[in-house]
Formats: C-alpha cells, structure tokens, sequence
C-alpha cells in the first residue's frame, strides 16, 4: 500500500489549494478515504472522509463548508479542495487509509504534504 | 461534538511501565486506536480496537478500555519508544466524525 500526497505549498489567507492523493497497492475502490492533519507543534486531527463510491462524504466542523473531498476511481486518486483558507488550516496534511474497507482504525498514512496560510 | 482528553507529557525511566490515559464520556462504549509518532514522522498504529496490535508491534504495548480512561500500557519503555502518543475513536453522534486526543509526549528519562 502506498499513498502519495501532492499539492502543498504556501498560500494568502483567502485563496485556494487543492491536494491530491495518488492511492496504489490495494483495490481503492473498495476502501473510504480520509485526510488528516497536524498543525505545527499540535496534535492530529481528523478532516475529512469519502465513500468507496463518492457518493457520502463527512467533514470536520472546522473545514464543513470551506473544503470539498473527491476522488476519481478510475485513476486512484482523491483530492482535498480547500477554498476560503485561513491561517489556522496550515497543517501537515496526511491522506490516509483504514485497516479495513468499512472501518477500524487508521493503518496506511501518506507522508504528508505541508500547507501553509500566510501573508 | 466528541472531546477525548489525553495529558500533554508523560516521563518513564527506561524498563518502567509507562501509562497514557484517554478519558472521553462514556469511552467505555467505543473502539480505541493508538498511534505513535515520533518526530518528523508518521503516525504508526499501534493498538486498535481498544486491545489488539496489529503484526510487528511489540507484546510491550497493550490496550485497556473498560472503565475509566483508555489506556495505553508499555511495559518495560526503552529509550526508542520515546514519542507522542495518540488515542482515537469514531463518533457517530452528530454525522460521522473521526476524533483523535490532543497527544500525550513520552519522554523516557
């Protein structure tokens, strides 16, 4: 299993980013994804999920309404749109996979990709 | 929505038993995943469903969920399990969100 995250950088406060997560090793399709995130010095904290299919999608209250996750099947990939960002965003954001398709803990992480809302 | 609370710093000296508490209502009711992660790194599972270790985790860590806090248990702490240490759940109460402790920084003295 391998999950490569791509798409950080620094960004005004106000604008737009979208990440990107290239899935390989296992049948994605099967399986929810997740993105998680670390701001520096803090602990992690979850953003949001999608279904095998797309179709559901679930969000932290801090991002509802601001960031949108997708995912294209057919090219193992799934994204993070975040609009509206704020300097409290700026995180190390990790796409990540459960043991399981349906639940379980967190057990594949990408190795993180850095956002940063500055002026 | 769901709070768990873990204390921010831990200090064991090497071959004690360290214990990291995760305290959150009724967290006796939900299934408790531990992450390690040691700087500039990953987290790594390390206990989930409250007890189990998935392969290539030592016997040293084991998990406790049944009254009171969670607990994360190392027994005999070496100076390389030095690290933050996270508890997690999935709460269902309001949507569907995943929930993690704020991490707790164990420092083996």
């Amino acid at each position: 299993v391998q999950l490569v995250e791509s798409g950080g950088g620094v960004v005004q406060p106000g604008r737009s980013l979208r990440l990107a997560c290239a899935a390989s090793g296992f049948s994605f399709t099967n399986y929810v994804m997740h993105w998680v995130r670390q701001a520096p010095g803090k602990g992690l904290a979850w953003v949001a999920l999608i279904s095998y299919d797309g179709r559901n999608t679930y969000y932290a209250d801090s991002v509802k309404g601001r960031f949108t996750i997708s995912r294209d099947n057919s090219e193992n990939f799934f994204y993070l749109q975040m609009d509206s960002l704020r300097p409290d965003d700026t995180a190390v954001y990790y796409c990540a996979r459960l043991r399981t398709p349906s639940g379980g803990p967190v057990l594949f992480w990408g190795q993180g990709t850095l956002v940063t809302v500055s002026s | 929505s769901y709070v768990l609370t873990q204390p921010p710093s831990l200090s064991v000296a090497p071959g004690q038993t360290a214990r990291i508490p995760c305290g959150g209502n009724n967290i006796a009711t939900k299934s408790v995943h531990w992450y390690q992660q040691k700087a500039g790194q990953a987290p790594v599972l390390v206990v989930y469903d409250n007890s189990d270790r998935p392969p290539g985790i030592p016997e040293r860590f084991s998990g406790s969920n049944s009254g009171g806090p969670a607990t994360l248990t190392i027994s005999r702490v070496e100076a390389g399990d030095e690290a933050d240490y996270h508890c997690q759940v999935w709460d269902n109460s309001n949507g569907f969100q995943g929930v993690f402790g704020g991490g707790t920084k164990l420092t083996v003295l």
